[in-house]
C-alpha cells in the first residue's frame, strides 16, 4: 500500500514550456487534490476532483489545467510554465465526506527559470 | 475570507518538557480541523483530525483539542522528543474546497 504517489520529484523548466504532474492513489479515495506550497503563503488549493470525472477550480486556478484520470489519478498540468509557478506541488486524497482526513503525496518541487 | 493563524511561528524547547501549539480560525462554520507534521523536504502527515461535533482527540503523546466557539484549536505534545522536531500545520475545512491551512509553527526540541 504506496498511499499517494507524486512524479516527478524534481523538476527544472523554462519559462513557455508544458509539463505535467502525476498523482496517483491506492487508498480507494474518492476525493483529491491538487495544493501548491510556498513560503509565508502556506498551503493553497489549486484544483479538486470530488469524484471521478468531477474537477472543480480552488483558490489559485490560474495557470494550471487538471484531469481526473480515473478514480486513481488525477493529474495537474502546467501548459505554460511562469517563474511565479515556482513551487511545491502536494497532491492529497480522502475519502467520501468532506469530514474525513486528508492524506498527502511527497510532493514535487519545480523551478521555472 | 477565512484565515487561519498559527502562533507561534517558531519554537525551541528543551528535550522533555510539554509543550502547546496553537491555531486559531475565524470562520465558525467548520466541518473538520486536521493537524499534520511536516519535515524538511518531505510531504504532509497526518496526526490528528477533529471532527466539528468532537471536543478532542488523542493519539500517544498527542492531543488535540476544538473549540469552535472561540475559534481555536490547540495541539498539545507531552514529554517532547528530538524526534518531534518538524513543522506543525493545522488545516480548517468547510467542506470539499473550503480547505484553509495555517502556515505552521516550526519545533524544535533540543537534546
Amino acid at each position: 500500500n504506496a498511499g499517494v504517489t507524486q512524479t516527478p520529484k524534481f523538476q527544472v523548466l523554462k519559462t513557455g514550456q508544458s509539463m505535467t504532474l502525476q498523482c496517483a492513489q491506492d487508498m480507494n479515495h474518492n476525493s483529491m487534490y491538487w495544493y501548491r506550497q510556498d513560503p509565508g503563503m502556506g498551503l493553497r488549493l489549486i484544483y479538486y476532483s470530488a469524484s471521478e470525472g468531477t474537477t472543480d477550480k480552488g483558490e489559485v486556478p490560474n495557470g494550471y489545467n487538471v484531469s481526473r484520470l480515473n478514480k486513481r489519478e488525477f493529474s495537474l498540468r502546467l501548459e505554460s510554465a511562469a517563474p511565479s509557478q515556482t513551487s511545491v506541488y502536494f497532491c492529497a486524497s480522502t475519502q467520501t465526506g468532506s469530514g474525513a482526513a486528508q492524506y498527502f503525496g511527497p510532493g514535487t518541487r519545480l523551478l521555472v527559470l | 475570507k477565512q484565515e487561519v493563524t498559527q502562533i507561534p511561528a517558531a519554537l525551541s524547547v528543551p528535550e522533555g518538557e510539554n509543550l502547546v501549539l496553537n491555531c486559531s480560525f475565524t470562520d465558525s462554520a467548520i466541518y473538520n480541523l486536521q493537524w499534520f507534521r511536516q519535515d524538511p523536504g518531505k510531504g504532509l502527515t497526518s496526526l490528528l483530525l477533529i471532527q466539528s461535533s468532537q471536543r478532542e482527540q488523542t493519539s500517544g503523546r498527542l492531543n488535540a483539542s476544538l473549540d469552535k466557539s472561540s475559534g481555536r484549536s490547540t495541539l498539545y505534545i507531552a514529554a517532547s522528543q528530538p524526534g518531534d522536531s518538524a513543522t506543525y500545520l493545522c488545516a480548517w475545512s468547510g467542506g470539499y474546497q473550503k480547505v484553509t491551512f495555517g502556515t505552521g509553527t516550526k519545533l524544535q526540541v533540543i537534546p
